[in-house]
């Protein structure tokens, strides 16, 4: 089945750098995602990285993609306190209607402490 | 562009009672989505819609009906609410033309529901 597996807590102190796992199960995937939910908000695409990719850089983001072992993470350098969110991790799964669906993860609540 | 956009924010409803969420998109996107979201829990996709006309059931449909009779509006309706629809719900778009290499979905900021 379809599962994505992500830890629920992150606190780091403001400047440190951040570092969110996540673990998913469908081999099948093309992209792989991170969106970030603001409270009280919906959630937004922050970035993401095809399957045939090992890393991808976009400004203070880094996202590393383990294909072998299915394993994605999100590193935020210089992590501030407008960091401070729910980040989702979610992959890209076919359904059974043919159209590519996402699946989300639990979503790793990040608190920056100053 | 407004995007997507949701009605209402907040709603507290009793035990059997029936409501409309609706979810709204300018953006002429095809593909439009119900998700859930339950504390400490990931988004649980309860329809989909792939065009005018055309819905099918995600992860998690029970209890609920859509409709797709125009591109830009996706109503979520509720019969007979039960305490185990308290969530927040949300709708989000996405464009399959233009080149879109990716599958970018577009959040709207969600309706609260309080089933008591």
């Amino acid at each position: 089945g379809e599962d994505v597996e992500q830890s629920l807590f992150l606190s780091v102190r403001e400047g440190d750098s951040s570092v969110i796992n996540c673990t998913y199960t469908d081999s099948s995937s093309t992209y792989l995602y991170w969106y970030k939910q603001e409270p009280g908000a919906g959630l937004q695409l922050l970035t993401y990285i095809f399957s045939n990719m090992d890393m991808k850089q976009d400004q203070r983001l880094t996202v590393l993609l383990n294909k072998k072992d299915k394993h994605l993470s999100l590193r935020i350098a210089d992590t501030q306190t407008g960091d401070s969110a729910i980040y989702f991790c979610a992959e890209s799964v076919l359904s059974s209607g043919s159209a590519r669906q996402l699946t989300f993860g639990s979503g790793t609540q990040l608190t920056v402490l100053p | 562009n407004a995007g997507v956009t949701q009605t209402p924010k907040f709603r507290i409803l009793k035990i059997g009672q029936s409501m409309t969420l609706q979810c709204t998109q300018d953006m002429n996107h095809n593909y439009m989505y119900w998700y859930r979201q339950d504390p400490g829990m990931g988004l649980k996709l309860i329809y989909y819609s792939v065009g005018a006309g055309i819905t099918d059931k995600g992860e998690v449909p029970n209890g609920y009906n859509v409709s797709r009779s125009t591109t830009e509006d996706f109503p979520l309706r509720l019969e007979l609410a039960a305490p185990s629809q308290t969530s927040v719900y949300f709708c989000a778009s996405r464009t399959t033309s233009g080149g879109t290499l990716y599958n970018e979905q577009f959040f709207g900021p969600g309706t609260r529901l309080t089933v008591l």
